[in-house]
């Protein structure tokens, strides 16, 4: 089965900053690739499908890039309402897998 | 509007066994694929299973296939969970989700439930 790696698993930046975060696959996966963001005790929401599209109603400062097994997730200028925990998720069979998550706090 | 509402979760003791289920409304159900979602207490999002349209194509996790069961009813709007010898590990928020795209089987979830909580213990 393909792996999902996140890193980092946690960071704190302040806002305004640039924030990436990483997914890698372990095997190439194509554009197969979704970004959810969870609120504390809110359910996941889709933040970006197919590696870089941007799903409706989402801010422009979420922007999501890469192909094969190297994924990136960039928010532009972090804010306070983008506390949450990131995760990644492969879509190439119907094994759906997640990364184990990116937790966001600010500094 | 366009949503999905589980249902069927509670505490249970190991061995035992639960159905949930997930009716939804707003959108042509029969003509989507849905998936159920798990999340252990403090953990990160698992997929548990995937049913597609007309229940032709069917998967598991490894961690659940041969004790849960995922099945729906069109007729209904509604999908299903049924999942026996429950075990501690089993225990967390189950969210019904729905595939954002009808021209495929596999893809992003772009609807989900507010979860029910199993607790297994």
């Amino acid at each position: 089965d393909i792996q999902m790696t996140q890193s980092p698993s946690s960071l704190s930046a302040s806002v305004g900053d640039r924030v990436t975060i990483t997914c890698r696959a372990s095997q190439g996966i194509s554009n197969y690739l979704a970004w959810y963001q969870q609120k504390p005790g809110t359910v996941p929401k889709l933040l970006i499908y197919a590696a870089s599209t941007l799903q409706s109603g989402v801010p422009s400062r979420f922007s999501g890039s890469g192909s094969g097994s190297d994924f990136t997730l960039t928010i532009s200028s972090l804010q306070p309402e983008d506390v949450a925990t990131y995760y990644c998720q492969k879509y190439d069979s119907a094994l759906a897998t997640f990364g184990q998550g990116t937790k966001v706090e600010i500094k | 509007e366009v949503q999905v509402v589980e249902s069927g979760g509670g505490l249970v003791k190991p061995g035992g066994s639960l159905r949930l289920s997930c009716a939804a409304s707003g959108f042509t159900f029969s003509r989507y694929t849905m998936n159920w979602v798990r999340q252990a207490p403090g953990e990160g999002l698992e997929w548990v299973s995937s049913i597609t349209s007309s229940s032709g194509y069917i998967d598991y996790a490894n961690s659940v296939k041969g004790r849960f069961t995922i099945s729906r009813d069109n007729a209904k709007n509604s999908v299903y969970l049924q999942m026996n010898s429950l075990r501690a590990e089993d225990t967390a928020v189950y969210y019904c989700a729905r595939l954002m795209t009808t021209v495929t089987n596999w893809g992003a979830f772009d609807i989900w439930g507010q979860g029910t909580v199993v607790t297994v213990s």
